[in-house]
């Protein structure tokens, strides 16, 4: 099993619709969950993190976390088609700095 | 801050050649990070330092990779000798804890490594 799982998609929404984007992770004592958007040919960059259960928000997107089902999930609101790009889901585990990546999310919006 | 330097943004070299990858953290970061992205394995973590220090180096893949950080401004990542499955963009990262306790990479723009 992997430590991070995301499907690889591609998910495709419509302009202007809500995407939904969703990760699991298998280390219970993970700590802090980040998102982070690449866009082809370029580095991760980070959009939010979030370390305790419930919702974040920022701006469009909203981090939630469930650690007693082991869930994390990002939503962005009004997909705009600059939002196309693989979405990572990372965590950080008790004791250790280093972040462990899923394989990304591709999301499409289209016009 | 120019953020995460990394050099060079792309190499291609023959089998059998040694590389060399340089990273400059952001300033005052005190964590620095090597990962591999391919299409295959995706993102995974080769080392990293805390303080100029290796702390977890079980991703390094083989011998013929090693990652030094001789001050706080400063690491290599070097392949010696490299093999096509070695192709691969290298991120370098560096962090600083938050004061919610949230370790938050950020990445250098990467080298994209090409072994003929």
């Amino acid at each position: 099993q992997k430590e991070v799982e995301q499907n690889s998609g591609p998910l495709s929404v419509p302009e202007g619709a809500i995407a939904s984007l969703n990760c699991t992770y298998s280390d219970r004592g993970s700590q802090s969950f980040f998102w982070y958007r690449q866009y082809s040919g370029k580095s991760p960059e980070l959009i939010m993190f979030i370390y305790s259960n419930g919702d974040k928000e920022d701006g469009r997107f909203t981090a939630q976390l469930n650690k007693a089902s082991q869930y994390v999930s990002l939503l962005i609101r009004d997909s705009q088609p600059s939002d196309s790009a693989t979405y990572l889901c990372a965590v950080n585990r008790t004791g250790r700095r280093a972040l462990t990546f899923g394989s990304g999310t591709r999301l499409q919006v289209q016009p | 801050d120019a953020g995460v330097i990394q050099s060079p943004r792309h190499e291609v070299t023959e089998m059998g050649q040694e590389v060399t990858l340089r990273c400059k953290p952001i300033s005052g970061h005190n964590s620095l990070f090597w990962y591999r992205q391919t299409m295959m394995r995706g993102l995974e973590l080769l080392i990293y330092f805390n303080n100029n220090v290796p702390i977890d180096d079980s991703g390094m893949p083989e011998d013929r990779f090693s990652a030094k950080m001789p001050n706080a401004s400063f690491s290599t990542l070097k392949i010696q000798p490299s093999e096509p499955r070695d192709s691969a963009v290298y991120f370098c990262a560096s962090s600083l804890r938050t004061a919610s306790g949230a370790n938050v990479l950020t990445f250098g723009a990467g080298s994209r490594l090409t072994v003929l």
